[in-house]
């Protein structure tokens, strides 16, 4: 089985600008997770889609949104960039199957690496 | 809240010494316990899981025993390598729950 891309590796953009950052989960997995790591902050969770829907959100400014795709595909967009965005950001997906321990655990992309200068 | 605390690094040995990275959790239900690794450069790799009371989860030489009376998840390994050198997450998610929660990260250096 294919791993979690995600697309693009690396993105330079400039404050005030927007971007879109795409990722395909393993087939079959339902459920896809968006993170933004930082040298500072460490791990943060930004959001998880489960059959399209938003189902758990973290502590992220507005500017931060995503969607899920039919297919799972999911994409997160950024607008009005900060510097502070620089970060790695990484996509995870699971298969989830509700109300059981089957699937739980996560998968990881490579992640993107997003510079805003 | 859910919350993850590992113990902070950076964690250095020598090749061949024994490994011990100290998780413990806080939960109001009933989580299952993932240590992740991440390589220079890469995303994270999920290294080893238990999903219930007294589970022992293993891979590559890490072990980690799901222990629900110290709410821990110690992750160890007998004899460390100089590609063991990376960091380690210890994470929770609880059954049912949208979100994985995240220890701070412990940075390993293994010399030669």
């Amino acid at each position: 089985k294919a791993g979690v891309t995600q697309t693009p590796r690396y993105l330079i953009k400039t404050r005030g600008q927007q971007v879109t950052l795409s990722c395909s989960p393993i087939s079959g997995h339902r459920s896809v997770s968006w993170y933004q790591q930082t040298p500072g902050q460490g791990l943060q969770f930004l959001f998880e889609y489960f059959s399209e829907t938003q189902r758990n959100k973290g502590n992220f400014p507005g500017r931060f949104s995503g969607r899920q795709f039919s297919n799972s595909r999911s994409e997160m967009n950024v607008s009005t960039l900060e510097l502070g965005d620089s970060a790695l950001y990484l996509c995870a997906s699971s298969f989830r199957d509700r109300g059981s321990l089957r699937g739980n655990e996560q998968f990881f992309g490579p992640g993107t690496r997003l510079t805003v200068l | 809240g859910d919350s993850v605390t590992q113990m902070e690094g950076p964690v250095t040995l020598s090749e061949e010494a024994f490994l011990t990275i100290n998780c413990t959790y806080t939960a109001t239900g009933y989580p299952s316990l993932f240590w992740y690794v991440q390589y220079p450069g890469e995303g994270l790799q999920l290294l080893l899981k238990a999903t219930k009371a007294d589970d022992k989860g293993s891979n590559k030489g890490f072990e980690a025993t799901y222990r629900k009376e110290t709410t821990s998840f110690h992750l160890e390994k007998g004899s460390v390598q100089v590609s063991d050198s990376a960091v380690y997450f210890c994470a929770l998610r609880l059954t049912g729950g949208f979100k994985t929660i995240f220890g701070a990260g412990t940075r390993l250096f293994v010399k030669a």
